[in-house]
């Protein structure tokens, strides 16, 4: 089967600048997950879908984050405006229920300079 | 709350030798454990789990592991080790009063280098 996919691998952008991040879960799977990973750290939940629903966004900034899941498939990840801080990998995962286990895609690093 | 702790953030060994990864953990509920390996720019990827059951937990690529609960730990253990396990290695906590991939909690990681 095919994995999580995300894209871009790797981007660029300047503090101040817009950055959106997708990821396309595995098919039929109906949980997908957002994590940040900083250097030298664990992966930390932004967000959790149920289908289109957004059942955990409690670590998720509100302010400059932002996600959708439109149709409960496909997810994209926005940042608005980006903060020097934010440069991470974000990884997307996704699992066929809220009780099995997670498949990750290989992440996007963000650097912003 | 919970929390995970690796207490080393950095193991190297020689290739065939055995190595064993600590993880020690804190929470104030029943919890199900994880060990997940990340290598270099990919994904993390479940090495093995425990929900219940047998406190020894056999995962992939000869990986294992041992819920201590006196202890709070879940240390990961291989008894010789390949070049291809150098890695990120890192331990997970989620609890059991939620469905157990609810919200995992990761540990800091521990980077396996195995030397040739």
């Amino acid at each position: 089967e095919a994995g999580v996919v995300q894209s871009p691998r790797y981007k660029i952008i300047e503090k101040k600048q817009p950055v959106a991040f997708w990821c396309n879960p595995i098919s039929g799977h109906n949980t997908l997950y957002w994590y940040l990973q900083n250097l030298g750290q664990g992966p930390e939940l932004l967000i959790r879908y149920e289908n289109e629903e957004a059942v955990d966004d409690s670590q998720l900034p509100k302010d400059r984050f932002s996600a959708e899941r439109l149709k409960g498939v496909d997810s994209t990840l926005k940042i608005q405006p980006a903060e020097l801080g934010d440069s991470a990998v974000y990884l997307c995962a996704s699992s066929f229920t809220n009780n099995s286990p997670l498949h990750f895609g290989n992440g996007t690093r963000l650097t912003v300079t | 709350a919970q929390s995970v702790t690796q207490l080393d953030s950095q193991v190297p060994v020689f290739e065939e030798a055995p190595v064993e990864l600590r993880c020690n953990y804190s929470s104030s509920v029943s919890v199900y454990l994880f060990w997940y390996v990340q290598y270099p720019n990919q994904g993390l990827q479940l090495l093995l789990k425990y929900l219940s059951g047998s406190t020894l937990v056999k995962g992939i690529n000869g990986f294992e592991a041992e819920f201590n609960k006196s202890q709070t730990s879940f240390h990961l253990r291989k008894p010789s080790v390949h070049i291809s396990d150098t890695a990120e290695y890192f331990c997970a906590v989620s609890d059991q009063t939620k469905s157990s991939y609810d919200k995992v909690i990761f540990g800091p990681g521990t980077s396996l280098s195995v030397i040739p």
